[in-house]
């Protein structure tokens, strides 16, 4: 079965402190997940792809296949990164994201 | 360049009807799909099209069907509603395959209420 699990509904952290969004996924071969971010009044948009190694915002994601797990990290937090955060995984078919229930990270100062 | 919108923005239906939500692409996108999000969840995916075809469905009944015109704009319709219908209905536009595949860019959705 396909399943992205995100265990946490918010996450709360204080300004300048680590943060850590868990995403555990379910997934036979090998999988193509990303985050999605959605700030207030915004729309879903993409944070970044696991696929490109990239740092976005200060934000990183590393695939862990022996956990299964696609963490989102950033070692900072900032007020502007309150939002909900989303781990997403390609389908088998290709044609479609499988998103976790989501996560609010909310940063307060 | 054109983002992906979305219209109604809100709308209210009884039980039993019919709706029709449109969408239109990001400039330059040839596939669009549809989502589902219901309160408290993630999107849940409906249906993709891809050159005016369906090219992927997701765990719904037939009573959401889809089209997509040579414009790649297109439009989710549910017949029969039932009240757990009430959601965010999202539309994604993106580019099919390649490096693109799970890029997709969302409009702000459409927010259906059955009464």
């Amino acid at each position: 079965a396909q399943r992205v699990t995100q265990p946490e509904k918010l996450l709360s952290v204080f300004k300048g402190a680590p943060v850590e969004l868990k995403c555990n996924y379910s997934y036979s071969g090998s999988p193509e997940l990303f985050w999605y971010v959605q700030y207030s009044r915004q729309r879903l948009q993409l944070l970044l792809r696991h696929i490109s190694r990239e740092s976005i915002k200060g934000f990183t994601a590393d695939l862990n296949k022996g956990e299964t797990s696609f963490h989102l990290k950033k070692p900072f937090a900032q007020e502007e990164d309150s939002a909900m955060y989303y781990c997403a995984l390609v389908n088998q078919a290709g044609t479609a994201l499988i998103f976790g229930k989501g996560t609010t990270l909310s940063v307060s100062s | 360049e054109t983002g992906v919108t979305q219209s109604p923005t809100h709308l209210i239906k009884t039980r039993g009807q019919q709706v029709t939500l449109r969408c239109s692409s990001q400039s330059g996108h040839n596939t669009v799909s549809w989502y589902q999000q219901a309160l408290g969840q993630g999107p849940q995916f409906i249906f993709q099209y891809y050159r005016e075809e369906e090219n992927g469905r997701g765990n719904f009944p037939p009573r959401f069907s889809g089209l997509q015109f040579p414009n790649y704009s297109s439009e989710l319709n549910v017949n029969a509603l039932e009240l757990d219908d009430s959601a965010l209905y999202l539309c994604a536009s993106s580019l099919r395959g390649g490096a693109n595949t799970g890029e997709l860019f969302f409009g702000e959705g459409s927010r259906l209420t059955v009464l």
